[in-house]
């Protein structure tokens, strides 16, 4: 079983349709929650972080967190063109003597239709 | 916030043959990440590159294949050796930084790598 499970899609939606993203782990190590954006032929950018189970809200997206399902989830509000791409889920866990370790998921490639 | 490049952007190789990838960082860094992403496959970290040590290699892989340089606290390279096919990829170079209050990770933008 991996570490972190994530759907790759691909997920197409309309213009202004409310989009929801998913990540299952099994790690109950991990520490820290991320979801990276990433667009075609670039490198993947940090969008949401949260270490604590509940809802995280900036802007249009908001991140979910439920520690005790082992579930995390990102909403796309008012989905725009411009938010086509692919989406990563990524877990951290930080241990004793400063080693660290992130776990990416296999990314979720989102198309928004015009 | 840290402004990474990488060269090649992208290449085409022989099997057998070997690839250098560069990454040049815009700020001093202490550690530097190289990561691999296959189709249909999470990102992957290859090995945790310092300044004046020995980088730092995941399960599964070995300095004879990927040996890394780090010169400085702003350059390093990767070196893909004897490619197979299987190495078709998208290598990544990455730093550890801090953007607002969140520890996060920049990447650079790839080196789109295809051996045949």
């Amino acid at each position: 079983q991996k570490e972190v499970e994530q759907d790759p899609g691909p997920l197409s939606v309309p213009e202004g349709a409310i989009v929801s993203l998913n990540c299952t782990y099994s790690n109950s190590a991990f520490q820290y929650f991320m979801w990276y954006r990433q667009y075609s032929r670039k490198g993947p950018e940090l969008l949401m972080y949260t270490y604590s189970s509940g809802n995280k809200e900036d802007g249009r997206f908001t991140a979910q967190v439920d520690k005790s399902s082992k579930y995390i989830s990102l909403f796309i509000r008012d989905s725009q063109p411009s938010d086509s791409a692919t989406y990563l889920c990524a877990m951290r866990v930080r241990y004793s003597g400063g080693y660290q370790k992130v776990t990416f998921g296999t990314g979720t490639k989102l198309q928004v239709i015009p | 916030s840290a402004v990474i490049s990488q060269k090649p952007s992208r290449d085409i190789c022989q099997r057998g043959t070997s690839l250098t990838i560069q990454c040049q960082v815009d700020s001093q860094v202490t550690m530097m990440f190289w990561y691999r992403q296959q189709p249909g496959q999470s990102l992957t970290l290859i090995a945790t590159a310092n300044q004046g040590s020995e980088a730092t290699y995941e399960s599964g892989f070995v300095i004879d294949k990927f040996p890394i340089s780090r010169p400085n606290l702003t350059f390093s390279t990767l070196t893909v050796s004897n490619m197979s096919p299987e190495d078709s990829s998208i290598y990544l170079c990455s730093v550890e930084g801090v953007s607002g209050l969140q520890e996060t990770q920049y990447f650079g933008p790839g080196t789109r790598l295809l051996v045949l």
